[in-house]
């Protein structure tokens, strides 16, 4: 069962321009959404999350919007530079149990200068 | 800033051995994770330990896996015996008391051949 669902698969945006990655979830008990940043041969890195009673959160270049009828939220990435080139994942948590964050399969981002 | 660490960075071992995992989770962090991720698939949970027990576990996590927390500073995760199938890149992540946020470490490549 596929909890998150994340699209699209590749992205490729041009240095200025707006990265746009969408998820999908399933489980309406989750009550927590990161996004997480990963650069080859690294580990995930918090990048930016929301709880669902909010329909926007930014910070900086990011934004990420939440829309709960819909069950879908999005990460948008504002004047994207080649340095946001990396592999970007959403997940979903159930805050009433420590622990698993279910996460998207990825969206690999190239910025081209 | 603080980090969470792994090591080894990369470990090799044969089918049927034995593997030990090691990760410091940052230090004043009560919350702890193992996730596992095959090359090129998503981000999976396999356990997460608080108050020195397994909090919850996945499918994944079966009896031939095991974590321990054995001194105040370490967190392992040890592969009784270890299948091809267990090949991954195994992440440690770790989080406050009462918070949502994991932060993980940068991974280690498990080869078993």
């Amino acid at each position: 069962q596929q909890q998150v669902k994340q699209s699209p698969q590749s992205l490729i945006v041009q240095k200025g321009g707006i990265s746009i990655i969408n998820c999908a979830y399933e489980n309406t008990a989750f009550d927590y959404f990161p996004w997480y940043q990963q650069f080859p041969g690294k580990g995930p890195a918090l990048l930016i999350a929301i709880r669902p009673d909010v329909s926007e959160k930014k910070e900086g270049r990011f934004t990420i919007s939440f829309n709960k009828s819909a069950k879908q939220f999005s990460l948008h990435i504002m004047d994207s530079q080649p340095g946001d080139s990396a592999t970007y994942f959403c997940a979903g948590y159930r805050g009433s149990t420590l622990g698993r964050l279910y996460f998207g399969r990825g969206t690999q981002l190239t910025v081209w200068p | 800033e603080p980090e969470v660490t792994q090591t080894p960075s990369h470990q090799v071992t044969q089918m049927g051995q034995e593997v030990i995992l090691r990760c410091v989770p940052i230090s004043n962090h009560l919350y702890f994770y193992w996730y596992r991720q095959i090359l090129g698939q998503k981000v999976e949970f396999l356990v997460s330990f608080y108050n020195n027990e397994i909090s919850e576990k996945s499918e994944i996590f079966d009896d031939q896996f095991s974590v321990e927390r054995p001194d105040g500073s370490n967190f392992t995760l040890k592969i009784r015996s270890t299948k091809l199938e267990d090949s991954a890149m195994y992440f440690c992540a770790s989080g406050q008391q009462g918070s949502y946020e994991q932060y993980f470490g940068p991974g280690t490549r498990l080869t078993v051949t």
